[in-house]
């Protein structure tokens, strides 16, 4: 199984860029589509889809939320960060079954 | 609007049975992959099965394998999950989700449904 690893906790003001990181434990890239996508999820709610294919914008989704990385490395980026956007953030791959998601990174107010 | 409306949920004991449900709404269900994804309590999202557009194939995660099946029903814009031989390990909430495309990343979520196995 692919291994997605992601800091457990960042603690960020309001205003400030923060950056979410995830590791794969093999490339989740094709030639034509990196497979990695970012959900959102804040308590007692369903995770939202924020980004997907790595760096593409779901629907509806604020321009302050940027996705970025490639091979094995990729990269939430929230700027400016605000209130509303205290929330888990999870990476999810789809190189291959069984489809895989990191730990989750918990976003903080500093 | 797209609307992805679980139930079936509850409380069961291990080694007995328990059958979710998700209506679908807002969208032409019979052209997309549907899956379950769970969470256990204080856990992160853990993928468990897929189901393609027409039924035709399925995919499990190897935890559920034997267990859990999924399945659809187009005429009636719903999925199903069949959980036989539930184990304590199984207590989470259940999400019913779209997958979109060829990228099968989860674009629709629904509110998803506590499933506690316990004696």
């Amino acid at each position: 199984d692919i291994v997605l690893t992601q800091s457990p906790a960042l603690a960020v003001s309001l205003g400030q860029r923060a950056t979410i990181s995830c590791r794969a434990s093999q490339s989740v890239s094709t030639s034509s589509y990196n497979l990695m996508h970012w959900y959102q999820q804040k308590p007692g709610q369903q995770p939202k889809l924020l980004i997907y294919d790595a760096s593409n914008l779901a629907s509806s989704i604020p321009a302050r939320f940027s996705g970025s990385g490639s091979g094995t490395d990729f990269t939430l980026t929230i700027n400016p960060v605000q209130a509303d956007d205290i929330a888990t953030y999870y990476c999810q791959q789809s190189r291959e079954l069984p489809y895989t998601f990191g730990a989750g990174t918990k976003l903080e107010l500093k | 609007e797209v609307q992805l409306v679980e139930s079936g949920g509850g409380l069961v004991q291990p080694g007995r049975s328990m059958k979710l449900s998700c209506a679908a709404s807002g969208f032409t269900f019979n052209n997309y992959d549907m899956a379950w994804v769970c969470q256990a309590p204080k856990k992160g999202l853990e993928w468990v099965a897929t189901i393609s557009y027409d039924g035709s194939s399925t995919y499990y995660r190897d935890s559920v394998k034997g267990r859990f099946t999924i399945s659809r029903d187009n005429a009636k814009s719903t999925l199903y999950l069949q959980m036989d031989s539930l184990r304590s390990e199984d207590t989470a909430t259940y999400y019913c989700a779209r997958i979109c495309g060829y990228l099968d990343y989860f674009d629709y979520w629904g509110q998803g449904v506590m499933v506690t196995v316990s004696s």
